[in-house]
């Protein structure tokens, strides 16, 4: 089975700390994908990447980076985090040919205080 | 821009009957629809994936329609259970994966099937 696994399941930050959400897939994906999930708004995405050390901006991408030095690692760094980015983040990742359904890790609960 | 449509009312059905979820979206048709199951706290799973030429799919006791004329896909749960109690999150694939291949999610319906 694909696995993604997630950094933290619940993290509490203070605003203007620098945070680092890691995720990890066991299966080979080339594509991996940060979202944020809010009520009433679903899941919007942040940031794509399709290769070691390539990104897309996703729709939502003010204030985030990311970084994926190794194929199965992508990095999501809030450079300076805020209260209005206290979210539920998901990572997932997917292949590129086939069947292209994504596989989602169990999600950070981030709060920003 | 795409918007996608699924009704933000819960859906509450009883068991043994039918539960049937729109997901409705304007513009363009996409090239792929995809359908996630997400329960509380967890990170969604996916279901079912049908294509633009395609009208149905089916999987157990899931089926998904999909009508471009209407632009709009359905999503049927037969004889459900209380197991089958889940947020139900519809996805548009407009580049049909590649390196370009990104989701657009709808906000998702939460299904309760009661007994």
């Amino acid at each position: 089975d694909v696995k993604v696994t997630q950094s933290s399941r619940y993290l509490v930050k203070r605003t203007g700390e620098k945070v680092f959400l890691e995720c990890v897939q066991d299966m080979d994906h080339e594509n991996m994908f940060w979202y944020r999930q809010d009520p009433g708004l679903g899941l919007r995405l942040i940031y794509f990447s399709y290769d070691v050390k390539m990104k897309e901006k996703g729709d939502i991408p003010e204030g985030y980076s990311v970084s994926r030095e190794k194929k199965e690692r992508f990095s999501l760094i809030l450079e300076s985090a805020s209260t209005n980015q206290t979210s539920m983040y998901l990572c997932a990742s997917s292949v590129t040919t086939g069947l292209y359904e994504q596989y989602f890790g169990p999600g950070t609960r981030l709060t920003v205080t | 821009s795409q918007k996608i449509e699924q009704n933000s009312e819960a859906l509450n059905i009883q068991e043994g009957k039918t539960a049937t979820l729109t997901c409705n979206y304007t513009n363009y048709s996409p090239a792929y629809l995809q359908w996630y199951r997400q329960d509380p706290g967890r990170g969604p799973v996916f279901l079912l994936l049908i294509r633009e030429n395609e009208k149905e799919k089916r999987k157990e006791r899931l089926k998904v329609t999909f009508d471009t004329t209407l632009k709009q896909s359905l999503f049927h749960i037969t004889a459900s259970q209380p197991a089958d109690s889940a947020t139900y999150l519809c996805a548009l694939d407009y580049f049909g994966g590649g390196t370009a291949s990104k989701l657009t999610f709808g906000t998702g319906t939460r299904l309760q099937v009661t007994l």
